[in-house]
């Protein structure tokens, strides 16, 4: 089946404790992206990743990083989260017919 | 980032035609996305345009005007489990996307 998969689904967090959500698809996809929506502001995008060792900053991407080691796995970083980074954080991936493909999402509270 | 404008919320009847527009800014326009999502799930994808005209998918159909920097989401025959948010996106520059804020659709029986 053809998914994308975001683990951990809800997590509950400190200031400036540092995670990881990870992101995987099975699609051989080569256009991946992070989002973040907040109530009003609809979907932001944070980072980009045209291919393998390739990542650009999208809208929003103050706080975050990203790496692209391998095709299928995307994951979003934030070295010293704070209260303004809670939000619910989905990635996506598109394929060569343009459709994009969304993962569960990551529902992020930092305290 | 990009003003994606369309209408907060709708209301229309089961089984009428409800039509939800979009309007963006044009300069480095790269294609059109609708996509729906319900509360507490992820956007699942309904239509991409990058050309003018209509792209007609069962009850779904999706317009865009490039000049016009317009485009809209044409649902028919509705169903309640139509109800749901309606997320126009652009894509810019061919790695961009700026999405709208969503219109939220009520359909009432």
């Amino acid at each position: 089946e053809a998914q994308v998969t975001q683990n951990p689904r809800y997590l509950i967090t400190v200031t400036g404790k540092k995670l990881t959500v990870t992101c995987s698809q099975n699609m051989n996809h080569e256009y991946m992206s992070w989002y973040r929506q907040d109530p009003g502001l609809g979907l932001r995008q944070i980072y980009y990743s045209m291919n393998v060792e390739v990542t650009d900053k999208g809208d929003v991407p103050e706080g975050y990083k990203v790496s692209r080691k391998e095709k299928r796995n995307f994951p979003l970083i934030l070295e010293s989260p704070s209260p303004n980074q809670t939000s619910l954080y989905f990635c996506a991936s598109t394929g060569t017919d343009n459709e994009q493909f969304f993962g569960p999402g990551t529902r992020l509270t930092v305290l | 980032g990009q003003n994606i404008d369309q209408p907060t919320e709708m209301t229309a009847t089961e089984g009428a035609i409800v039509q939800i527009n979009c309007t963006y800014q044009t300069s480095g326009f790269n294609g059109l996305f609708w996509y729906q999502q319900h509360t507490g799930e992820a956007p699942t994808f309904l239509s991409y345009n990058v050309l003018d005209g209509l792209e007609e998918k069962g009850r779904f159909s999706s317009f865009l005007s490039r000049s016009k920097g317009y485009s809209y989401l044409l649902l028919k025959e509705l169903q309640m489990k139509d109800s749901a948010s309606y997320l126009c996106a652009v894509r810019y520059n061919f790695n961009k996307f700026y999405f709208g804020s969503g219109t939220k659709l009520n359909v009432k029986p």
